[in-house]
């Protein structure tokens, strides 16, 4: 079975770093990806991380390790349309779908 | 980005009743495509891998009879949910797989059954 937890809420302020973080327990692993979801929407793909490390992407940077089972989505320069779900998603060693976390509501005040 | 179109983006229907939910790629060819739920503040939870050509393989405690799939071509797949009750209501979406295995979502449908 899949154990994916996330925060389920943070709050931070405009031009400020925040840091999600995901941990997972999966009987398979082939990557970890994160989505943000605005209320109403679908998600939308940010990041994926299959090998240790950082990826960075512009003010979205992600961080994987796999011996932790442990990964973090860090925004920088936070901006009021960075408030909405972020979801950390794992897929299985061999398969093709996702399992998704519950998504931390980021909430970004001014 | 791979594009994936769905529709109706709502839908409001009564009780006993069907209704169907498209999902197009737009410009790719998706063998492979997903059928999602998600309940106000929950997760997404997967319901159904769609293959095109063949039947789709619904998750645990998911009623086929009920949630009725179809991906007879390469860019479509129909989910049709039959005799909807308002415990349907939800928030449906679509997703193909990318080259990474991501998944790209369609736009979503939110169905309301009165």
């Amino acid at each position: 079975g899949q154990n994916i937890d996330q925060p389920t809420e943070m709050t931070a302020t405009e031009g400020a770093i925040v840091q999600i973080n995901c941990t997972y327990q999966t009987s398979g692993f082939n990557g970890l990806f994160w989505y943000q979801q605005h209320a109403g929407e679908a998600p939308t793909f940010l990041s994926y991380n299959v090998l240790d490390g950082l990826e960075e992407k512009g003010r979205f940077s992600s961080f994987l390790s796999r011996s932790k089972g442990y990964s973090y989505l860090l925004l920088k320069e936070l901006q009021m349309k960075d408030s909405a779900s972020y979801l950390c998603a794992v897929k299985d060693s061999g398969y093709s779908t996702l399992t998704f976390g519950k998504g931390t509501m980021l909430l970004v005040s001014p | 980005g791979a594009v994936v179109s769905q529709h109706p983006s709502w839908v409001i229907c009564k009780s006993g009743t069907s209704v169907k939910i498209e999902c197009r790629s737009l410009d790719f060819q998706a063998t492979t495509m997903f059928w999602y739920r998600q309940f106000p503040k929950q997760s997404l939870m997967l319901m159904a891998t769609s293959n095109e050509g063949s039947k789709a393989t619904y998750e645990q405690g998911v009623e086929k009879d009920k949630f009725l799939i179809n991906h007879a071509s390469l860019t479509l797949s129909t989910l049709t949910v039959t005799s909807a009750h308002p415990e349907d209501s939800s928030f449906y979406i679509c997703s193909a797989r990318g080259l990474q295995d991501e998944a790209f979502f369609g736009q979503g449908t939110r169905l309301t059954v009165v």
